[in-house]
């Protein structure tokens, strides 16, 4: 089993939907959570960053951490066309190098 | 700045070729990565170097794997033979720094293709 679960979809929503992306991690060392986003045949892209468990926001997505329950979510509002992508979670461990692991990502289509 | 520069963009090679791909990072990142990412076992961490000296390899899956930074502006990851199974899409990225907070950034990533 990987450190890091995440569903890769496809997850397909009509423009405007409410999106959650999830991930669920088995190491409670983790302590660091991002979002990267990654387009069709480009490389990731750090999309939001957190610490530890709460909320974080910015603009339309809001990342959220549950460590009691290892699980991290993602939600984008009013989605866009131009949110189709891949989504990746990622996660470092308290102490040590700050090199994340990553999910398998969670492939995003916003139909019109 | 251009961002990480890769090259090729794709590869197609036969099992048993030497396949080497390429990496210019942003200059003035002390970091640099080379992932591997396949849909069965997603993004992962092949080897990373700090000022161009390789700090960790745990993650080459062989001894047919090598990687090299001979400078600050550019690095090389190399299999030697290639096989099917190292088709993947290989992503190098660079970092200025290697905390918390330091974003890597990608390059576009070479898509190799092992017939």
């Amino acid at each position: 089993q990987k450190e890091v679960e995440q569903d890769p979809g496809p997850l397909s929503v009509p423009e405007g939907a409410i999106v959650s992306l999830n991930c669920t991690y088995s190491n409670s060392a983790f302590q660091y959570f991002m979002w990267y986003r990654q387009y069709s045949r480009k490389g990731p892209e750090l999309l939001m960053y957190t610490y530890s468990s709460g909320n974080k926001e910015d603009g339309r997505f809001t990342a959220q951490v549950d460590k009691s329950s290892k699980y991290i979510s993602l939600f984008i509002r009013d989605s866009q066309p131009s949110d189709s992508a891949t989504y990746l979670c990622a996660m470092i461990r308290r102490g040590g190098s700050y090199i994340p692991t990553f999910g398998r990502g969670t492939s995003l289509i916003v139909h019109p | 700045d251009a961002g990480v520069i890769q090259s090729p963009r794709h590869e197609v090679t036969e099992m048993g070729q030497e396949v080497t791909l390429r990496c210019k990072p942003i200059s003035g990142h002390d970091y640099l990565f080379w992932y591997r990412q396949t849909m069965m076992r997603g993004l992962e961490l092949l080897i990373y170097f700090n000022n161009n000296v390789p700090i960790d390899d745990s993650g080459m899956p062989e001894d047919r794997f090598s990687a090299k930074m001979p400078n600050a502006s550019f690095s090389t990851l190399k299999i030697q033979p290639s096989e099917p199974r190292d088709s993947a899409v290989y992503f190098c990225a660079s970092s200025l720094l290697a905390g918390v907070t330091d974003t890597q950034y990608f390059g576009p990533g070479t898509r190799l293709t092992v017939l």
